[in-house]
């Protein structure tokens, strides 16, 4: 049981650039999460799917598209890099709703740089 | 959405206690309270979750008054592990993952 894995860990693009970032979760969570960390701040919601087959926008939207490949991936497409979205980006999973005391689980983060 | 508000910063030594206060004064009647501890250049990790009263586990209690608009994580007996960014995040956790916002956080340091 890996949890939440991420890839790539960490990837330099250049302005302009495309780059996808993937999510994979084996826990058979129904919600998945992404959020950004600037550096010295906290995270910032992009996307969230609460089920496979359904995505919402979240705080920070703009600039980023996702997927919903099935239950257990969620991948985050960045179609023209911007050095605004230099960032840690941390993917999140959630069980089924109505489960007491169960909480997210994050994944270790894919560190990004856009020069 | 429930906004939170938490102290930027606090500093402590190793063995006080150490209490971190959450204010969420719109919180709504299915939202939960979940306090996450973040280390650098990892994840954040679960560390208590409640919805009203007092809760306690092997790290940490959470106390939420009647009125439920704010909340405190207590720590005991903090080391100098305990050094991080502690959040506290307000949301209907358990509706079909809704939307779930993070505040900025508490960066707590631990000194010997």
């Amino acid at each position: 049981n890996a949890g939440v894995t991420q890839t790539p860990k960490f990837q330099v693009l250049k302005t302009g650039q495309s780059m996808t970032l993937q999510c994979a979760q084996d826990m058979n969570h129904n919600s998945m999460y992404w959020y950004r960390q600037d550096p010295g701040m906290g995270l910032r919601l992009i996307y969230y799917s609460a089920s496979e087959g359904t995505t919402d926008k979240g705080e920070v939207p703009n600039g980023y598209n996702v997927s919903r490949l099935n239950k257990r991936e969620f991948s985050l497409r960045l179609e023209s890099a911007a050095p605004s979205q230099t960032s840690v980006y941390f993917c999140a999973s959630i069980p089924f709703w109505g489960r007491r005391g169960e909480t997210q689980y994050f994944g270790p983060g894919t560190r990004l740089l856009v020069l | 959405l429930a906004k939170t508000t938490q102290p930027i910063s606090m500093d402590s030594y190793e063995g006080q206690e150490v209490n971190i206060t959450c204010s969420h004064n719109n919180i709504a009647t299915n939202d939960y309270i979940t306090w996450y501890q973040q280390f650098p250049s990892q994840g954040p990790r679960f560390i208590i979750q409640g919805y009203k009263t007092k809760v306690t586990n092997e790290v940490a209690s959470l106390f939420i008054p009647a009125d439920r608009k704010s909340s405190t994580l207590s720590l005991p007996r903090v080391s100098l592990s305990d050094t991080a960014v502690y959040y506290c995040l307000v949301g209907d956790i358990y509706n079909q993952g809704g939307k779930l916002i993070f505040g900025q956080g508490t960066e707590l340091s631990v000194k010997p």
